[in-house]
């Protein structure tokens, strides 16, 4: 098994520009999160589907951000516009049935907005 | 608000030395889970503790859940640099959230 896919592994960006982050999780696996990650804040749920639905965006710092989940296997976290305060590193995670199982998370994106 | 609060932030120590590193709330979790994180890496799931004054072991490695189910820690023997990493607690169930509600951290340095 590939494990979580997150692409690309590293993104800079210039401020306003719009970033898209990609997430195919472990086949099989039902629920999908979007964290966020500084040393600031440490790890942040953005937000959480389960059956491609999102069930809880309440983590989505604001309209910027929005996510998708067309299938069970692919989704996308995107940024528009991009603000230098977006920098981080976003992880994907699967898991089978909720947070309740263990999550496996994706290498990260380690994102630079200039 | 920060659900769980880590301590310490920071730990440095010896090889071979004990530690107890720690993750404390007000909140009560249905379950806790540790991940251990390395750098340019996602974390990965170390163990779930369930059951309030549970005590589970992984080889060196002694976690135990609260029996309020508020608070864990995590007790390492005789560290080894391999153990050098981010160690993060993170609560399920707790604050109304359905993902996994993560403390800051704690960063370990083994040094040999």
């Amino acid at each position: 098994d590939a494990g979580v896919i997150q692409s690309p592994r590293h993104e800079v960006t210039e401020m306003g520009q719009e970033v898209t982050l990609r997430c195919k999780p472990i086949s099989g696996h039902n629920s999908l999160f979007w964290y966020r990650q500084t040393m600031m804040r440490g790890l942040e749920l953005l937000i959480y589907f389960n059956n491609n639905v999102p069930i809880d965006d309440s983590g989505m710092p604001e309209d910027r951000f929005s996510a998708k989940m067309p299938n069970a296997s692919f989704s996308t976290l995107k940024i528009q516009p991009s603000e230098p305060r977006d920098s981080a590193v976003y992880f994907c995670a699967s898991s089978f049935s909720g947070s309740y199982n263990e999550q496996f998370f994706g290498p990260g994106t380690r994102l630079t907005v200039l | 608000t920060q659900l769980l609060e880590q301590s310490p932030q920071f730990l440095s120590i010896q090889e071979g030395e004990n530690l107890t590193v720690y993750c404390n709330s007000s909140s009560v979790f249905s379950s806790l889970q540790w991940y251990r994180q390395e750098p340019g890496e996602g974390p990965v799931l170390l163990v779930t503790v369930v059951t309030g004054g549970e005590v589970k072991k992984l080889k060196r490695l002694t976690f135990q859940f609260g029996d309020a189910r508020k608070d864990s820690s995590l007790h390492i023997t005789a560290a080894q640099t391999g153990d050098t990493g981010l160690y993060l607690c993170a609560g399920v169930g707790g604050g109304g959230a359905d993902g996994l509600t993560f403390g800051k951290g704690t960063h370990l340095i083994i040094q040999p």
